[in-house]
């Protein structure tokens, strides 16, 4: 089955402990990315990867991370979170430029 | 700056129409998207449409362009209860070279009412 994973699907942390969120996809696709989901505000891209080794800021990239070593996987990496990072969060893939992306499940962070 | 707006919340009852609607502000973006997001899941892409269209049917729904407005919406015909969820309006800008970069919508929350 074609999809986007993530894991964890809910974390709870405290300031300043380094956390990763996975995501994997299992459709080839070249381009991922990011997104986080707050009230009132839609979803924002935080980073996105066009491909292996190429990746650039989103509108809100500030206190992330993230790397692309391999096609498949693309993780998000908060080094220092902090309580404003609370948010669910989206991975998604897509063929390319325009074309449909595929959303992972979400991840609900909790930085307390 | 790139901006999409929609209304928050919409309610309709079941077997009537329900229309959402969205005004953004690029004129680069060559598609526009309807995602549909049930409570605690993921985004369901629910249907696009080309920015030289004005119109596009699949099934129940219905995606109507207006380029000169910049206004985009959503017709749900016969709504159903199964169709109460948020809906997301994004556009896909397209400036010296792709970012696939989607910019959202906040989101309308349709409840149907039985």
């Amino acid at each position: 089955e074609a999809q986007v994973t993530q894991n964890p699907r809910y974390l709870i942390t405290v300031t300043g402990k380094k956390l990763t969120v996975t995501c994997s996809q299992n459709m080839n696709h070249e381009y991922m990315s990011w997104y986080r989901q707050d009230p009132g505000l839609g979803l924002r891209q935080i980073y996105y990867s066009m491909n292996v080794e190429v990746t650039d800021k989103g509108d809100v990239p500030e206190g992330y991370k993230v790397s692309r070593k391999e096609k498949r996987n693309f993780p998000l990496i908060l080094e220092s979170p902090s309580p404003n990072q609370t948010s669910l969060y989206f991975c998604a893939s897509s063929t390319g430029p325009g074309h449909e992306q595929y959303f992972g499940p979400g991840t609900r962070l909790t930085v307390t | 700056g790139e901006d999409v707006e929609q209304s928050l919340f919409l309610s309709v009852r079941e077997g009537d129409s329900s229309v959402i609607n969205c005004t953004y502000t690029d004129s680069s973006s060559t598609y526009l998207y309807w995602y549909k997001q049930e409570p605690g899941a993921g985004l369901q892409l629910l249907t696009y449409i080309f920015s030289n269209m004005d119109m596009k049917q699949d099934q129940r729904l219905t995606v109507l362009l207006n380029k000169k407005d910049k206004h985009l919406s959503l017709r749900i015909a016969d709504t159903q209860t199964g169709d109460s969820a948020i809906y997301f309006c994004a556009e896909s800008p397209i400036y010296g070279g792709a970012t696939n970069k989607l910019i959202f919508g906040t989101g309308t929350l349709l409840a149907v009412q039985p």
